[in-house]
């Protein structure tokens, strides 16, 4: 059974602070690791995605891929009130679906 | 682009009911699932298809059936409703090699 694992939170950071959401992964064939943030009531929306071993920054937001130890990252720097959402981490291995971890409640206080 | 479209938005139904969840997508993407999600839990698979003719169950396929005829359309029927199948459901698509998901607006069900 492939599994990804998040802490469900809630992380609660303060306007302008990095927030640092963690994901772990089961399974080791795993490819392709994508960041999605899910607004209440609302459908999941693509932040970032990852390939490779190493950091991807886009704007404010950073994602870290280390394969070797099966764990993927989401950094947010100048936390924003607007960044207050559920954090879902997502993997696939290519030729399958989409496996989603439970999601990391984010909230960022004024 | 409409791109991933779901109906409908709402609905309930009835103990040993059925319906047909509809999704429709107009990117060519090969790719399409299906998910759940309970209240403050994260997406479950239920089933997905890499192409048309071509289709597999996920995490959590009882209960449900898909079809996949056409690229475009990825139905989902629930043939005898249970209060376990109360959820909102997802509809998603994704272009092969990226496997980027892009989501439809969600179809929230209760089954009473």
């Amino acid at each position: 059974q492939k599994e990804v694992e998040q802490n469900s939170g809630p992380l609660s950071v303060p306007e302008g602070a990095i927030a640092s959401l963690n994901c772990t992964y089961s399974d080791r064939g795993s490819q392709s690791f994508f960041w999605y943030r899910q607004y209440s009531g609302k459908s999941p929306e693509l932040i970032m995605f990852i390939y490779s071993n190493g950091d991807k920054e886009d704007g404010r937001f950073t994602a870290q891929l280390n394969k070797a130890s099966q764990y993927v990252s989401l950094l947010i720097r100048d936390s924003q009130p607007s960044d207050s959402a559920t954090y879902l981490c997502a993997v696939n291995q290519a030729g399958t679906a989409l496996i989603f971890g439970k999601g990391t409640t984010l909230s960022v206080s004024s | 682009n409409a791109g991933v479209t779901q109906t409908p938005k709402f609905r309930i139904l009835k103990i040993g009911q059925s319906m047909t969840l509809q999704c429709t997508q107009d990117m060519n993407h090969n790719y399409m699932y299906w998910y759940r999600q309970d209240p403050g839990m994260g997406l479950k698979l239920i089933y997905y298809s890499v192409g048309a003719g071509i289709t597999d169950k996920g995490e959590v396929p009882n209960g449900y059936n898909v079809s996949r005829s056409t690229t475009e359309d990825f139905p989902l029927r629930l043939e005898l409703a249970a209060p376990s199948q109360t959820s909102v459901y997802f509809c998603a698509s994704s272009p092969p090699g990226t496997f980027e998901a892009f989501f439809g607006q969600g179809t929230r069900l209760t089954v009473v």
